[in-house]
């Protein structure tokens, strides 16, 4: 079962705009994950957030994480046309051997 | 450097045949992780190892898959037999840190016809 869940499931925003996605998880985690995938190509790791962390920052991308309310945001800051692409949250499950599972992602288009 | 390595990028096969996707993974790194990628169950992972070691292939859809590595620049997932509902998108990923920060290959897109 999927243990990240973004929100939306798609995106559309002007370049030069602020972009956030949201992450809902339902177990305790150790931290979470943000990658970007292109269309067609393979996903990239953005930030891993510990969960001993509530903000972490590099370049343009925030990430924050909420563990009371098992949630996590991505926000991309002044958007390129570039940044369009699918962006995933993903937490490592615990308990057994552990695993890293993706959301479905969020779908994000910045229009020039 | 080069990043993760997969081959082919693209197979066409017919339903019954045998199909091997290969992997190199980043020098250095001794983790890699085979995953699925579908429309409807997204990105599910389907294998790993550690020191080449497989460590959980409970994701492994049935007995037709099977992956190996043999050594440590060097994986393979096999289909045998191929049926059209394996058609996807194959990624191989590895890392240094078990199951944090994994590097992705380019993927195999597979069309079982």
């Amino acid at each position: 079962s999927q243990q990240g869940e973004e929100d939306p499931q798609a995106l559309s925003i002007q370049e030069g705009e602020n972009a956030t996605m949201n992450c809902s998880y339902k177990t305790s985690i150790n931290n979470l994950q943000w990658y970007r995938q292109n269309s067609g190509r393979g996903l990239v790791h953005l930030i891993l957030i510990r969960s001993n962390e509530r903000e972490k920052h590099s370049g343009r991308l925030r990430v924050t994480l909420d563990t009371s309310k098992k949630s996590s945001s991505l926000l991309i800051t002044a958007s390129r046309a570039a940044d369009t692409a699918s962006y995933f949250c993903a937490k490592i499950t615990q308990g057994g051997s552990e695993k890293l599972v993706f959301g479905k992602g969020t779908k994000l288009t910045v229009n020039p | 450097d080069a990043g993760v390595i997969q081959s082919p990028r693209h197979e066409v096969t017919e339903m019954g045949q045998e199909v091997t996707l290969r992997c190199k993974p980043i020098s250095g790194h001794n983790s890699l992780f085979w995953y699925r990628q579908t429309m409807m169950r997204g990105l599910e992972l389907l294998i790993y190892f550690n020191n080449n070691v497989p460590i959980d292939d409970s994701g492994m859809p049935e007995d037709r898959f099977s992956a190996k590595m043999p050594n440590a620049s060097f994986s393979t997932l096999k289909i045998q037999p191929s049926e059209p509902r394996d058609s996807a998108v194959y990624f191989c990923a590895s890392s240094t840190r078990g199951m944090e920060t994994q590097y992705f290959g380019p993927g195999t897109r597979l069309l079982v016809l």
